[in-house]
């Protein structure tokens, strides 16, 4: 079945520095992807619509130049957290729009 | 999209049936329903999902009453890795290929014992 597979699954980095998390479908393609964070014991919020060939577009409140999203091929997103601070530490998880929703393994993010 | 109201927790005996409940009373025409779980520090995975029919598949059925304001997910026999926060959500089909996005709610934490 459609997989969307998720890389890297864990990463510490330190406090100023940029992480780049991917997001793939496999075996689909996907012109649409979600892109959500998860604080400890809360749920999922979403974050950005990521659009393949076109900016993405954010929730209220989400930071675009902080958060920066490429959608560059049909089987590809990435996530860039630029100039990263322990607040930013939480679990991100992305999703490839079909008919059912297929999610990402999730990535967990330290910031030390 | 419309909302969802799930109970916070449920508990189940592990090998009986677990009902969980969801009210959607605003929901709308074009809005389907879904069921996703998440077990803990993993991604979310799709159980199930119906518009006004009873849907069943190999993990679990979903059954929605004949005005579509609520709805039961059905786990037939339950199992301890059944042990998750199970999300109900409603989502908008615009168009075929135009859907809404999936907002997720806080979800039922469900707990199988032995």
């Amino acid at each position: 079945g459609a997989v969307v597979s998720q890389h890297p699954s864990r990463v510490i980095c330190k406090s100023g520095t940029s992480v780049k998390i991917e997001c793939r479908s496999l075996d689909f393609q996907a012109t649409t992807m979600f892109w959500y964070r998860q604080f400890p014991k809360q749920s999922l919020m979403l974050m950005a619509t990521s659009n393949e060939g076109s900016k993405a577009t954010y929730e209220q409140g989400v930071e675009k130049d902080k958060f920066l999203i490429n959608h560059a091929s049909l089987t590809l997103s990435t996530l860039t957290v630029t100039s990263a601070h322990p607040e930013d530490s939480s679990f991100y998880i992305c999703s490839a729009r079909l008919d059912r929703g297929i999610f990402g393994q999730g990535t967990r993010l330290t910031v030390v | 999209d419309a909302k969802t109201t799930q109970p916070t927790s449920m508990d189940c005996a592990e090998g009986r049936a677990a009902n969980l409940p969801c009210n959607h009373s605003t929901i709308s025409g074009n809005e389907y329903v879904y069921w996703y779980r998440q077990i803990h520090s993993q991604g979310p995975q799709y159980i199930i999902h119906g518009l006004k029919n009873n849907e069943t598949n190999e993990m679990a059925s979903l059954i929605i009453t004949e005005d579509r304001k609520s709805s039961t997910l059905i786990l037939p026999h339950a199992t301890l890795r059944d042990t998750a926060v199970y999300y109900c959500i409603v989502r908008a089909q615009m168009t075929t290929d135009s859907w809404g996005k999936f907002q997720f709610g806080a979800g039922t934490q469900v707990v199988v014992t032995p």
